[in-house]
């Protein structure tokens, strides 16, 4: 079964570091293709945040990065703040759909 | 600066028909694929279909294969998704996005989203 695996939610002080996992198989991450993240704000439309497993597009503060490694991936941010409080949703590439694949999607609270 | 303005959402009865539209500006938009992708309510995303530049290729979650079907207007720089057989569980917020550049797998532009709701 193709799926990308998040944590249904996680949870920060301001200030602080968080991660978020997002964990594939050998028919997407895998299988070398790239991950990218979104962050979706209450009502509004997902914004990329992460492409090509770590690259941020123009305008997104370097507190968030990204990484893979084998099956799995990695969103981290640093120096939380409220505004960061939000959706977040890994996708890749699936070969057996033959199309994109999302995570699940993890909340994250900025405490 | 890329806008995207989307349209075609409303209340349809299971079994009914619906085209969602969406129109581009401040882009080649002959240039890229282009996707749509849907959220349930309280729910992830799902992506439900792709088309290639020049509309030769498409591609589409299972779940919607043989019902829907994904098409564009380079001239009107315009994308299209055709939705026949609507079932409930095809109620969702529905976004178009752009696709990255070629070879690429992200979508770096999305629309504001419309929402098609199938209720009797």
């Amino acid at each position: 079964q193709s799926v990308l695996t998040q944590p249904p939610s996680v949870s920060g002080a301001p200030g602080q570091r968080v991660t978020i996992s997002c964990t594939g198989s050998s028919s997407n991450i895998g299988a070398g293709y790239t991950v990218n993240w979104y962050q979706q704000l209450p009502g509004t439309a997902p914004k990329l945040l992460i492409y090509d497993n770590t690259n941020r597009p123009s305008g997104v503060p370097d507190r968030f990065s990204g990484s893979k490694s084998g099956t799995s991936a990695s969103l981290a941010i640093t120096g939380l703040q409220a505004e960061d409080e939000a959706d977040y949703y890994c996708q890749s590439y699936d070969r057996r759909l033959s199309g994109s694949l999302f995570g699940g999607g993890t909340k994250l609270t900025v405490l | 600066e890329v806008q995207v303005v989307e349209s075609g959402g409303g209340l349809v009865q299971p079994g009914g028909s619906l085209r969602l539209s969406c129109a581009f500006s401040g882009i080649t938009f002959s240039s890229y694929w282009m996707s749509w992708v849907r959220q349930a309510p309280g729910k992830g995303l799902e992506w439900v279909a792709t088309i290639k530049q020049d509309g030769t290729e498409n591609f589409y979650v299972d779940s919607v294969k043989g019902r829907f079907t994904i098409s564009r207007d380079n001239a009107k720089k315009s994308l299209y998704l055709h939705m026949n057989s609507l079932t409930v569980e095809d109620t969702a917020v529905y976004y178009c996005a752009r696709d990255g550049p070629p070879s690429s797998n992200w979508f770096d532009s999305w629309g504001q989203g419309t929402l098609v709701t199938v209720s009797s």
